[in-house]
């Protein structure tokens, strides 16, 4: 089965373009969620969706920051514009509601902002 | 204060020894999971293991188990008879509260297991 899948793996930006990350979650599961991982901040919760609904956008950082779920098998991260601090890997994982809820993890986005 | 800390920035091992990760959680909420996942060089997040708070034993996953200490606030994770495939990043993570599927993660555990 696949797991989750992410594109592109690797992005390089120059401040101010917009960047647009994709995510597909596993079939079935009904949640979706959005991390960023830095060394400065380790790895941070940025939003999360419930069948397609946002439940928790409280760890995006602003308003360049937007993500949607159009669908159970699609979501995207955009972020417009792109500034260098926003340089980190970025993960999308994907959960069934279920007693564990364990999150499954994608391959990460490593992004840089030049 | 710190929801997850993990007071353990990088760990050395022998092969074939087993090691403790250790992990300390902060909540009020009687109805939390917390969860450890690796992250080997290639960067990936593997998940590990799962506690609930109202488990009555600690949680096992083959070489993996997990030190429940509730009074404590602690989940440390133990890895018995390490492999150097264990080298790795180490997480710890809570979700709290039964209505929020969010997790909190610690700064994590660099693992060495050297031969």
């Amino acid at each position: 089965d696949a797991g989750v899948i992410q594109s592109p793996r690797h992005e390089v930006t120059e401040m101010g373009q917009e960047v647009t990350l994709r995510c597909k979650p596993i079939s079935g599961h009904n949640s979706l969620f959005w991390y960023r991982q830095t060394m400065m901040r380790g790895l941070e919760l940025l939003i999360y969706f419930n069948n397609n609904v946002p439940i928790d956008d409280s760890g995006m950082p602003e308003d360049r920051f937007s993500a949607k779920m159009p669908n159970a098998s699609f979501s995207t991260l955009k972020i417009q514009p792109s500034e260098p601090r926003d340089s980190a890997v970025y993960f999308c994982a994907s959960s069934l509601q279920d007693y564990y809820n364990e999150q499954f993890f994608g391959p990460g986005t490593r992004l840089t902002v030049l | 204060a710190q929801k997850i800390t993990q007071t353990q920035p990088g760990m050395f091992v022998q092969e074939k020894e087993a090691v403790t990760l250790d992990c300390t959680y902060d909540t009020s909420d009687p109805s939390y999971g917390l969860f450890w996942y690796k992250q080997p060089s290639s960067g990936e997040m593997i998940f590990l293991i799962y506690q609930g708070s109202y488990d009555q034993q600690n949680a096992t996953e083959g070489r993996y188990s997990l030190n429940f200490q509730k009074a404590r606030k602690s989940a440390n994770l133990v890895i018995s008879a390490s492999q150097l495939g264990d080298s790795a990043m180490y997480f710890c993570a809570m979700r709290e509260g039964r209505n929020t599927d969010k997790l909190i993660f610690g700064t994590g555990t660099r693992l060495q297991v050297f031969p």
